[in-house]
């Protein structure tokens, strides 16, 4: 069984750049979700992705996007980067559809993007 | 608001020694309840989780949590912790929304 896995590993961007995260779900799962983990902070929900739409989204602003794809991969793209997007940006995949095991989320190593 | 507490920012325990890591929640309805634990450098991964029934759940490594809806608490146990229990552990909440709701984390650090 493969796991969780996300790319690149680490991220350095200047302020006002764009960004593109890469995350491949573990096998057999057909949901992703995005978590924004600040330096100290618990992880935060940016927004999950089923069946290649968005669904569910956190307190995050629209230049966070995501893109889900037919093998159940997704994209998390951050536009005009501040500063405080400075974090460890953590993917996790989970099954829907298969009753209460569906809320279990597995998450790959994150990425750790830095903007200066 | 939906709101997950960790009183405890920092525990220091000796090998061998017992653990207990509270874990707090605010909620309208008993949601599911999870601990992951976090590694330097790594991702999270899931120790135990809670939906309903026994309110004692078992874990991976030993772990062990009690829920305890009077006090709306899930406190996470092991009898004797290793030193490569080091690291840092959260609690999290999901009201069946599939959308997990984090504290703010506890980091162990085991004495020799």
């Amino acid at each position: 069984e493969t796991g969780v896995t996300q790319s690149p590993t680490h991220l350095i961007k200047t302020r006002g750049q764009q960004v593109t995260l890469r995350c491949s779900s573990q096998s057999g799962h057909n949901t992703v979700s995005w978590y924004q983990q600040a330096l100290g902070q618990g992880p935060q929900f940016i927004f999950q992705y089923y069946r290649e739409e968005e669904n569910g989204r956190g307190n995050f602003p629209p230049r966070f996007s995501g893109l889900q794809f037919p093998n159940y991969s997704s994209e998390l793209n951050v536009n005009a980067l501040e500063l405080d997007d400075s974090a460890l940006y953590l993917c996790a995949s989970s099954s829907q559809g298969t009753g209460l095991s569906a809320y279990e989320q597995y998450f790959g190593p994150g990425t750790r993007l830095t903007v200066t | 608001a939906q709101s997950v507490t960790q009183p405890d920012i920092h525990i220091t325990v000796s090998e061998g020694a017992s653990l207990e890591l509270r874990c707090n929640y605010s909620y309208g309805a008993t949601p599911y309840l999870f601990w992951y634990v976090q590694s330097p450098g790594q991702g999270l991964q899931l120790l135990l989780k809670y939906f309903s029934g026994d309110t004692l759940v078992q874990g991976i490594k030993g772990f062990e949590a009690e829920f305890k809806r009077s006090q709306s608490s899930f406190n996470l146990r092991k009898p004797s912790v290793h030193w490569s229990d080091a690291a840092e552990y959260f609690c999290a909440v999901d009201g069946a929304t599939n959308k997990l709701i984090f504290g703010t984390g506890t980091l162990l650090a085991v004495q020799p």
